[in-house]
Order: C-alpha cells, then sequence, then structure tokens
C-alpha cells in the first residue's frame, strides 16, 4: 500500500493566518490526490481532488498544489470555520490511502 | 441534492453480523461506483470495500482486513448501498461510511456515518 505522511500534525494559528499542510506520498502518485476536511461529529468533506482542482462550493481561499509525491493544501486567510482537521488521500491506486491528519487549532 | 443516508449500526458481540445501509438519492445511482470507509473513534480513516456499477459487472473489492468477513452490495431498484458484516472483531469498532465515488475517481459525497460498536 502507498503510504501517505502529513505534516504537521497539529497547527495552531490566528484567524487571517496563511496556513500549509504538507502530505508526502511514499511513491509517486502523479496528481491522484484529494484533500477533505472534517470537523467533529461530521463525516469528511471534499475539498480539492486531483492535486489541485477546487470542488464546487469550495471557499476559493482553499488550494492544492503538487505532484508526484509532494503536495501542499494552503489556506490563504484562515477563517473561524476553518478550524478542523485535514486529510490526504491518494487515489493513484485502488486500495485509498490517507494520511494521518492535520489538526488545526485556533492559536 | 446529492443525499447519502446510513443506517444499521449499533453495538454487537463479537463473532456476531450486522447489515449496514446506505440510502441514497439525488443523483442517478445506478451509474456510479460506492465506496464504503471507517474511521475508529479518535484515528484516521480506512477504505473498507467498493462496488462498482453494473457497467462494470458490479464487481466488489475489499480491504485485506475485511475480506472474507465483509460483502458490500447494491440494490440499483432501491438506490441502496449495503455492506453485511460477519465474523464482527474488537477493531472492526468505528463509524461507517458510505460515499459516491465521482467522475473523476474521488469519493464527492460521503454520507452521516453509521456507528458500530463490537463488544461484549
Amino acid at each position: 500500500d502507498i503510504q501517505m505522511t502529513q505534516s504537521p500534525s497539529t497547527l495552531s494559528a490566528s484567524v487571517g493566518d496563511r496556513v500549509t499542510i504538507t502530505c508526502r506520498a511514499s511513491q509517486s502518485i502523479s496528481s491522484w490526490l484529494a484533500w477533505y476536511q472534517q470537523k467533529p461529529g461530521n463525516a469528511p468533506k471534499l475539498l480539492i481532488y486531483k492535486a489541485s482542482t477546487l470542488q464546487s462550493g469550495v471557499p476559493s481561499r482553499f488550494s492544492g498544489s503538487g505532484s508526484g509525491t509532494e503536495f501542499t493544501l494552503t489556506i490563504s486567510s484562515l477563517q473561524p470555520d476553518d478550524f478542523a482537521t485535514y486529510y490526504c488521500q491518494q487515489y493513484h491506486t485502488f486500495f485509498r490511502t490517507f494520511g494521518q491528519g492535520t489538526k488545526v487549532e485556533i492559536k | 441534492e446529492v443525499q447519502l443516508v446510513e443506517s444499521g449500526g449499533g453495538l454487537v458481540q463479537p463473532g456476531r453480523s450486522l447489515r449496514l445501509s446506505c440510502a441514497a438519492s439525488g443523483f442517478a445511482f445506478s451509474d456510479y461506483a460506492m465506496r464504503w470507509f471507517r474511521q475508529a473513534p479518535g484515528k484516521g480513516l480506512e477504505w473498507v470495500a467498493f462496488i462498482r456499477n453494473k457497467a462494470y459487472g458490479g464487481t466488489t473489492e475489499y480491504a485485506a482486513s475485511v475480506k472474507g468477513r465483509f460483502t458490500v452490495s447494491r440494490d440499483d431498484s432501491k438506490t441502496i448501498a449495503y455492506l453485511q458484516m460477519n465474523s464482527l472483531k474488537n477493531e472492526d469498532t468505528a463509524f461507517y461510511y458510505c460515499t459516491r465515488e465521482g467522475n473523476d475517481y474521488v469519493s464527492d459525497y460521503w454520507g452521516q456515518g453509521t456507528l458500530v460498536t463490537v463488544s461484549s
């Protein structure tokens, strides 16, 4: 299975901050990477797919980049609604795998 | 509006069985593959099972951790996907989510999840 590693595991930030989360794959996954946001008690919500395509309805302050083995999720100006846990997921292989998650906390 | 609603979770003893349902609406269910994921409380996400649409034979795939114990199926006439879970183990305790696999092969819509607790 392809291993996905996110960093950091926890991130403390303030409203208005620019935030970047990194995801590394154990082998090349081309651009077959998605980012999900999950809030406590809720299901994950798709934010970005194909590494950089914004899902319909997702605010433009979210952006994704990367290919191969290194990817980033950037929130350009953190909003109160953005405090959540973020997961990357590879879908290069049939057996989908996720990063361990990055919790974005209020500083 | 796309909606996926899981049901059937609950408390079950080790070794027993449970069947989860995922009722779909708001899209052409028969055209889409469906995937199940799970998440142990406070833990990360794990893929569990997958079923293709009829055009691709409705064939299935499973994670190694559940292969031989879980069976995924679908009833396109009722727009429901099922996850039959047999020989349940304590480590199967988790929230179970059904998802639609969108046109870009990504799970674009998720249900709200149903909690399965395996305990004696």
